[in-house]
């Protein structure tokens, strides 16, 4: 019974790059939440989506940052124009529909801009 | 909007018992999470106190006061393996589905 699996692990770019982090949720699970965590800080939320709805992108960037969660396939978070305050852990996690069900989070993805 | 308070670090001595609060005020109040996160992996979820009281789960425990806005996690029999960031997640009805986490507290156990 696969967790939520997220990839790549590490992702290495230069200012000015594009960068694509991939998070397929637990089976069963129709929500998804991507969280940026900068070292020895606490997880900041960033968006919150269903299939095929962004239902909060309260806690994301108006530029260069989108998130997407199609109807088949994993949820992409997508940074264009990377720069080096982009460096982060950008953690994935899912849920399942229902009021009282906590998020069961991915290993995240650490992204360094050179 | 929704704002919650922890302390930035603990430190405790292995065997020992160790709370770590957490208070928060919320516009809609549905339910409180705490998460364990070693350093560099991923949060896991450790309990969830939607009513008041105490919750018990083996050496941890999770107690809520709505009255009060305030929530403590209870850690018995430290272990060196407890040491790790302590997150506490407020949920609230007002976002569905949405959950907002304070900033953790870094508990270290000392032999």
């Amino acid at each position: 019974n696969a967790g939520v699996m997220q990839n790549p692990r590490h992702l290495v770019r230069r200012r000015g790059q594009e960068a694509r982090l991939r998070c397929s949720p637990m089976k069963g699970h129709s929500h998804v939440y991507w969280y940026r965590q900068l070292p020895e800080e606490g997880l900041k939320f960033m968006v919150y989506l269903q299939k095929e709805n962004i239902i909060d992108e309260s806690g994301m960037p108006k530029e260069r940052f989108s998130a997407e969660f199609p109807k088949e396939g994993p949820s992409i978070l997508r940074i264009q124009q990377v720069v080096r305050g982009d460096s982060a852990a950008y953690f994935c996690a899912s849920s399942p529909a229902g009021e009282h069900q906590p998020q069961h989070f991915g290993d995240g993805t650490r992204l360094s801009i050179l | 909007g929704q704002n919650i308070d922890q302390p930035t670090e603990m430190t405790a001595t292995e065997g020992a018992i160790v709370q770590i609060n957490c208070t928060y005020q919320t516009s809609g109040f549905n339910g409180l999470f705490w998460y364990q996160q070693h350093a560099g992996e991923a949060p896991t979820f450790l309990s969830y106190n939607v009513l008041d009281g105490l919750e018990e789960k083996g050496r941890f425990s999770s107690f809520l006061s709505r009255s009060k806005g305030y929530s403590y996690l209870l850690l018995k029999e430290l272990q060196m393996k407890d040491s790790a960031s302590y997150l506490c997640a407020v949920k609230d009805n007002t976002n569905a589905g949405k959950s907002t986490f304070g900033d953790g507290t870094t508990l270290t156990v000392k032999p």
